[in-house]
């Protein structure tokens, strides 16, 4: 079966550069959760979005953006990078909003250098 | 705002152990509750997903229990193996009056290792 697929596995930047991150969800699910986990912490939200749209927000800081596309897929844009973003950036996908299943992808791993 | 909490931190057992592993979380009015095994800097595999209305999902060795008005579930693991060693996450996902949307709220986790 489709897994949630998130490109690209590893990424390197510097300090005050961009990153791009984009997560690909499971064939027909509508709905996507972006979740950082720090070393050592526990997985965080940062956003989500249902059909396109906005659907929450949590901890995600002013430097980071996401959005949402016609074929679903999400992008999670990251600027003036700060060598506290240097994490595990999961992407999970789900079919309807509240209370479905949350499938994750297998992470993006960003270091801030 | 939704907090989780996993007892214990850290748990060392022999192989062949039953263990059990404790969640509680604040806010009762949540969605569901899963249960997740994270190998050190890997992804999140879902072990078992409760929903509210239920009390108990079973897969394998694996036994989750939930009490969503004591706001409480245990992972109950039967006959441990040093392939358990991982870490254990519990999540939440939440209602909180209508606006959470089902974003999921994770336990700190309890780090367990089986040796041989």
């Amino acid at each position: 079966a489709a897994g949630v697929i998130q490109s690209p596995r590893h990424l390197i930047k510097e300090k005050r550069e961009t990153a791009t991150l984009k997560c690909y969800p499971i064939p027909r699910h509508d709905t996507v959760y972006w979740y950082q986990q720090g070393p050592g912490q526990d997985p965080q939200f940062l956003i989500s979005f249902y059909e396109k749209m906005q659907s929450d927000k949590g901890s995600i800081p002013d430097r980071f953006s996401a959005q949402q596309f016609s074929d679903y897929h999400s992008e999670l844009n990251m600027s003036s990078l700060e060598l506290g973003d240097s994490a595990l950036y999961f992407c999970a996908s789900s079919l309807g909003l509240a209370g479905r299943q949350q499938y994750f992808g297998p992470g993006t791993r960003l270091t801030v250098t | 705002k939704q907090e989780v909490t996993q007892i214990p931190a850290a748990l060392s057992v022999p192989e062949g152990e039953n263990l059990v592993l404790n969640c509680s979380f604040t806010d009762s009015a949540i969605y569901n509750l899963q249960w997740f095994r994270q190998d050190p800097g890997k992804g999140l595999t879902s072990l078992l997903l409760i929903q509210s209305s239920q009390r108990e999902q079973t897969s394998g060795r694996l036994n989750a229990s939930l009490d969503k008005s004591s706001g409480r579930s245990t992972l109950y693991i039967a006959a441990s193996q040093p392939g358990d060693s991982a870490t254990y996450l519990c999540a939440v996902s939440g209602n909180a009056g209508g606006t959470s949307y089902g974003k999921l709220t994770f336990g700190q986790g309890t780090i367990l290792t089986v040796h041989p």
